[in-house]
């Protein structure tokens, strides 16, 4: 069956420029968590939703930072004049639901390289 | 804070060694505890998880335990193959992170033949 995907595998974009990033959760998975994983680190949590709601954004970094899913399937998460620090691989993960008992599934990131 | 540490890589091994991966927390409460694989070009995936102190999880002869005395969760294999090549990620959540997994740095593995 189809796990999760995340469009485009790779974005190189300007300082200053806005991005999209596309995850498409696996079928049924009404849980959706956005993570974002620099270089040499772990991925760090940055939103959740459930359904289409965004139940937790306290891992966002600031308000250049903002994700949707109108019709709590496909996510969009949207990074308004990117910087440099912004560079990453952003992470998308879908579940059944929300705490320990339920697996997440990840997708194989969005490279995003701001130069 | 709740964190989570683990030993840095790289590490490297001959094909049928024993590993060790170590991983300490801190956290508020009663976490839960989860090794992740991230295989060459693949997405991370769930290796093990333990949900309750003296848990053991295991899968594909890997095996690590929830340790509550020692705040650890040490992930082992007794025999490693070139295939057991990834990156490998200890994690936790906790009830206030309500499912939120919260990423030790990641442990570099390769298995020479």
């Amino acid at each position: 069956g189809a796990g999760v995907s995340q469009t485009p595998s790779n974005k190189v974009t300007e300082k200053g420029k806005y991005v999209e990033l596309r995850c498409d959760p696996i079928s049924g998975h009404t849980a959706l968590y956005w993570y974002r994983q620099s270089l040499g680190q772990g991925p760090e949590f940055l939103i959740y939703f459930q359904g289409t709601g965004a139940a937790d954004d306290s891992g966002l970094p600031n308000d250049r930072f903002f994700a949707v899913r109108p019709e709590g399937s496909v996510s969009t998460l949207k990074i308004q004049r990117t910087e440099r620090g912004d560079s990453a691989v952003y992470l998308c993960a879908s579940s059944l639901g929300r705490g320990e008992r339920y697996e997440q599934y990840f997708g194989p990131g969005t490279r995003l390289t701001v130069t | 804070g709740n964190s989570v540490t683990q030993m840095e890589g790289p590490v490297t091994l001959s094909e049928e060694a024993f590993l060790t991966i170590n991983c300490t927390y801190t956290a508020t409460g009663y976490p839960s505890l989860f090794w992740y694989v991230q295989y060459p070009g693949e997405g991370l995936q769930l290796l093990l998880k333990a949900t309750k102190a003296d848990d053991k999880g295991s899968n594909k002869g890997f095996e690590a335990t929830y340790r509550k005395e020692t705040t650890s969760f040490h992930l082992e294999k007794g025999s490693v193959q070139v295939s057991d090549s990834a990156v490998y990620f200890c994690a936790l959540t906790y009830g206030g992170s309500q499912g939120n997994l919260i990423f030790g740095k990641g442990t570099k593995l390769s298995v020479k033949p």
